[in-house]
């Protein structure tokens, strides 16, 4: 059973479209994240949430909107896309302990602007 | 604002060989962890090894050390016999202790190559 399940794996698409990815684990954790991988490989997190609760907003522009129905899912829609929005989406989870959060990371979604 | 910083964007070393990536962060706090992922060509982000930053012991997997100096802010990864399998970017990232509210940071990653 994969814990941190991304769908779709790649996602090809126009510009000015509106899409989504879909993110659910099976781990039991209470927190969520999005994280975006550029062309360059670097990683930056986008947003978290804690049981449902949104977290971190790391100044993604309001396009971009995540939805957690319950703790065991974070989703991601996308309005309008731009080419600058072709990257990897990685969708992650950790557990709310007092310890070192692990993050498990998704497959990642590769998004495609064209 | 944390900033963790990779300084060999590529590397690579003989099949059983030894090779150290290297890794520096910045910050104010005195709580945190730190912690090498790697990302095989197939996109999987996989960790590798962590270190709580209260520790002075150095972290271990296996084959995978690292040399943690906390007052040089300093977080090396040593791979030791290395692999053809450990081909992958090895990311160094750093996550403030902060109950519910963490994030990890990443470094721009190095491109470990293993040469058969």
């Amino acid at each position: 059973d994969t814990a941190v399940s991304q769908t779709p794996k790649y996602l090809v698409t126009q510009m000015g479209n509106d899409k989504s990815i879909k993110c659910e684990q099976n781990l039991g954790h209470d927190t969520m994240y999005w994280y975006k991988q550029d062309s360059k490989k670097f990683l930056k997190i986008m947003f978290s949430y804690n049981n449902k609760e949104l977290i971190i907003n790391e100044t993604v522009p309001n396009r971009f909107s995540p939805k957690s129905p319950d703790k065991a899912h974070l989703n991601l829609h996308i309005n309008s896309l731009e080419l600058g929005d072709s990257a990897v989406y990685f969708c992650a989870s950790s557990p709310a302990t007092s310890g070192a959060n692990v993050l498990t990371f998704g497959a990642g979604s590769r998004l495609t602007v064209l | 604002a944390q900033t963790v910083t990779q300084s060999q964007p590529e590397m690579s070393v003989q099949e059983a060989e030894t090779v150290t990536l290297s890794c520096t962060y910045d910050t104010s706090e005195n709580n945190y962890y730190l912690f090498w992922y790697k990302q095989p060509p197939s996109r999987q982000m996989i960790l590798v090894i962590r270190q709580e930053a209260y520790k002075q012991q150095n972290a271990t997997e296996n084959r995978f050390s690292v040399n943690f100096q906390k007052a040089a802010k300093s977080f090396s990864l040593k791979i030791s016999d290395s692999q053809l399998g450990d081909t992958a970017m090895y990311f160094c990232a750093f996550m403030k202790r902060n109950f519910g509210n963490e994030k990890l940071t990443f470094g721009t990653g190095t491109r470990l190559t293993i040469i058969p």
